[in-house]
């Protein structure tokens, strides 16, 4: 067990809706990762926060968004979903801006969305 | 162009054989590079890190690696397999080592599959 936890496990929607994807960091950890994980393009780093502010951007769509809050649990937020969107999505933490020696990212057991 | 490949898509082994897991990657310097494991219906599980202290690096389960710089090589090793190492396997390399920025590049995985 990481320490990072993911909600909900398993996530069944129809095109066109919007889903709310929640991750709650390890204790004490201030940065949050958000990863993609599909069959097509793998594993893909989506986006990063640390504490509460955005710091880096991946190949993330514009109808995805996400937030970290004060208490530091992060959301990412999928809207207009299409059948593409079908994939494994994970939340990471680590314990500060990944400077030297901080960058070990811990994954949470990610949230399987599916889209029909 | 930064990159990072695994030579082998699938690796089968008989229990009790070592264990080849090959990786490259592509940067004008040396980054952050980490080996995680990912078990089916699972999250990922860090395996271990290198960070420069050590060239060979220890990581959980007998595994380790080897950062050879001349070749940009990382290959994960284990000298005995065991039926429970099956699973996928995933170079990553943080090519922002040393600063604010923790995006995580992953490999395309490589599937271990163990033999009785």
């Amino acid at each position: 067990d990481s320490g990072v936890t993911q909600t909900p496990k398993h996530l069944i929607t129809a095109t066109g809706q919007r889903v709310t994807l929640r991750c709650s960091p390890r204790s004490g950890d201030l940065s949050v990762y958000w990863y993609q994980q599909s069959l097509d393009q793998g594993l893909q780093f989506l986006i990063q926060y640390y504490n509460g502010e955005e710091r880096a951007k991946g190949n993330i769509l514009e109808r995805f968004s996400a937030q970290q809050f004060p208490d530091l649990h992060s959301e990412l937020n999928l809207s207009s979903l299409e059948l593409g969107d079908s994939a494994l999505y994970f939340c990471a933490s680590s314990v500060d801006p990944p400077r030297m020696g901080g960058d070990t990212q811990y994954f949470g057991p990610g949230t399987r969305l599916t889209v029909l | 162009a930064q990159s990072v490949t695994q030579l082998d898509s699938h690796v089968s082994v008989s229990e009790g054989t070592p264990v080849l897991l090959r990786c490259n990657y592509s940067s004008s310097y040396s980054p952050s590079l980490f080996w995680y494991v990912q078990h089916p219906n699972k999250g990922l599980q860090l395996l271990l890190k290198y960070t420069s202290a050590a060239t060979l690096v220890k990581g959980i389960n007998g595994f380790e690696a080897e950062f050879k710089k001349s070749e940009t090589s990382f290959h994960l090793t284990k000298p005995s397999a065991h039926m429970s190492d099956a699973a996928e396997y995933f170079c990553v390399v943080n090519f922002d080592r040393g600063s604010t920025l923790g995006r995580l590049y992953f490999g395309r995985g490589t599937q271990l599959t163990v033999w009785p």
